[in-house]
């Protein structure tokens, strides 16, 4: 069974400086979809990034990137120029590509120090 | 505008009854799906359908049940026999094509006094 795990509980960075989040997975197969999702204090969990493993080009929205390490499982978020609307709880999510499970990390709470 | 309806947002009930929490989707998604979300625990698949009349369990069905009578509503039941029901319930969806993002709702605050 595929499981994702994200091994930091919590995390500060400054603000306008740089952090990295780190997420690795287990899976036998060679298809699947990765995403990272932001979870703010209102709770509504919102899409950050996806990258499907096809994909060598690690996948960068704005000051979000990833990355994507397929042989070594891993996949990491990498935020810039953190801002105070950054705080909150990101998860990492696994797609298989052949059904519609989602599986999910525990979370990671972000904080930004001003 | 298309998405993900949950209601109510918070609901009390009190030791031994049952509740249906509701989760409604105009987005024309086949797959819905119910999670459960405490500290520390990030989200725990309850439930899931991936059409009309089919459900399957997640991982921690047990105490909770579902519906999927029409394409835009999947009803979540936590019934008496769970044991700790009081936790942040996530409805979401998603579309029929691969790798598409997840859509959710706003959560319900489920309370059991």
């Amino acid at each position: 069974a595929q499981t994702v795990t994200q091994s930091q509980p919590e995390m500060s960075v400054q603000e306008a400086e740089t952090v990295t989040l780190s997420c690795t997975y287990d899976t036998s197969e060679s298809d699947y979809y990765l995403f990272w999702y932001k979870q703010p204090p209102s709770r509504q969990m919102i899409l950050v990034i996806r990258q499907e493993a096809y994909k060598q080009q690690n996948a960068t929205e704005n000051r979000f990137s990833v990355n994507f390490q397929k042989a070594a499982k891993s996949f990491s978020l990498k935020i810039s120029d953190s801002q105070l609307g950054d705080a909150a709880m990101y998860f990492c999510a696994y797609r298989s590509d052949r059904d519609d499970k989602i599986i999910f990390g525990k979370g990671t709470r972000l904080h930004i120090l001003p | 505008d298309g998405g993900i309806t949950q209601s109510p947002k918070y609901l009390f009930r009190k030791e031994g009854q049952n509740v249906t929490l509701s989760c409604e989707q105009n987005l024309n998604h086949d797959a819905m799906y119910w999670y459960r979300q405490d500290p520390g625990q990030g989200l725990r698949l309850i439930y899931y359908s991936q059409i009309v009349n089919d459900f399957q369990k997640g991982d921690i069905a047990e105490g909770y049940s579902v519906s999927r009578e029409k394409k835009e509503s999947f009803p979540l039941t936590v019934t008496s026999a769970q044991k700790n029901p009081t936790a942040f319930y996530l409805c979401a969806s998603i579309g029929e094509r691969l790798g598409d993002t997840q859509y959710f709702g706003p959560g319900t605050r489920l309370t059991v006094l």
